[in-house]
């Protein structure tokens, strides 16, 4: 499978803990994106990655968030603290950046769920 | 902030009618806007796809129109199908922020 992979795909836990999600992008894009889904809406932005570099944050992203993407491929979304709050389906995308078009391709997301 | 909106957030249409869904955006420099089809439990898949520079653009079923000057984009199917039910997202992207805003979505059911 050449897309876009994310795990775990299902994640349940308790309020307080910390948890890691992991994005695997196609292998020859260069941006990498993470939303979050709550039903019945959009995906909203939370960052993005240039290669390694991590060039913007939304203002939704508390200080209990943080992406890596150390070697420019894979990337991983930390949340610790977890709040009930924090319950969504987050989302990793990639795209190859050409120009004016930026071609994002989903991941299959991973669903939180804090009790 | 930017923004775009989409209407309607649900729509049913007979099989075999046409569907319409609207959205509109805030920021001018906006210059890519693709559609997501999103099936239950399922990730958004890209459908089709319009840069700015670009009126409409059609593949088979499925077209998109943009109009720049008023910052609407529409998306059009046609000779619906059942396996067209899902959400359909629109999104603005703009190159020099290298960001996408979605649209919250609009629930498309095609009844048989």
């Amino acid at each position: 499978d050449t897309g876009v992979s994310q795990n775990p795909r299902h994640k349940i836990t308790k309020r307080g803990q910390n948890v890691t999600f992991r994005c695997d992008p196609i292998s020859e894009h260069n941006r990498l994106y993470w939303y979050r889904q709550t039903l019945g809406q959009g995906p909203e932005f939370l960052t993005y990655f240039q290669n390694e570099a991590q060039l913007e944050k939304s203002r939704l992203l508390s200080d209990r968030f943080s992406a890596e993407r150390p070697k420019g491929s894979f990337s991983t979304l930390e949340i610790q603290r977890t709040e009930q709050g924090d319950s969504a389906m987050y989302l990793c995308a990639s795209s190859l950046a050409s120009g004016s078009k930026d071609t994002q391709y989903f991941g299959p997301g991973t669903r939180l769920t804090v009790l | 902030g930017e923004n775009v909106e989409q209407h309607p957030s649900t729509l049913s249409v007979q099989e075999g009618d046409s569907a319409v869904i609207k959205c509109t955006y805030s920021d001018s420099a906006s210059n890519y806007f693709p559609w997501y089809k999103q099936e239950l439990g399922k990730r958004p898949q890209l459908i089709i796809d319009i840069r700015s520079n670009v009126g409409e653009k059609k593949d088979q079923r499925i077209a998109v129109t943009l109009n720049k000057t008023a910052k609407h984009f529409s998306l059009h199917i046609t000779e619906t199908q059942p396996e067209d039910s899902a959400v359909y997202f629109c999104a603005a992207y703009t190159s020099g922020t290298y960001k996408y805003i979605f649209g919250t979505g609009t629930r498309l059911k095609v009844l048989a």
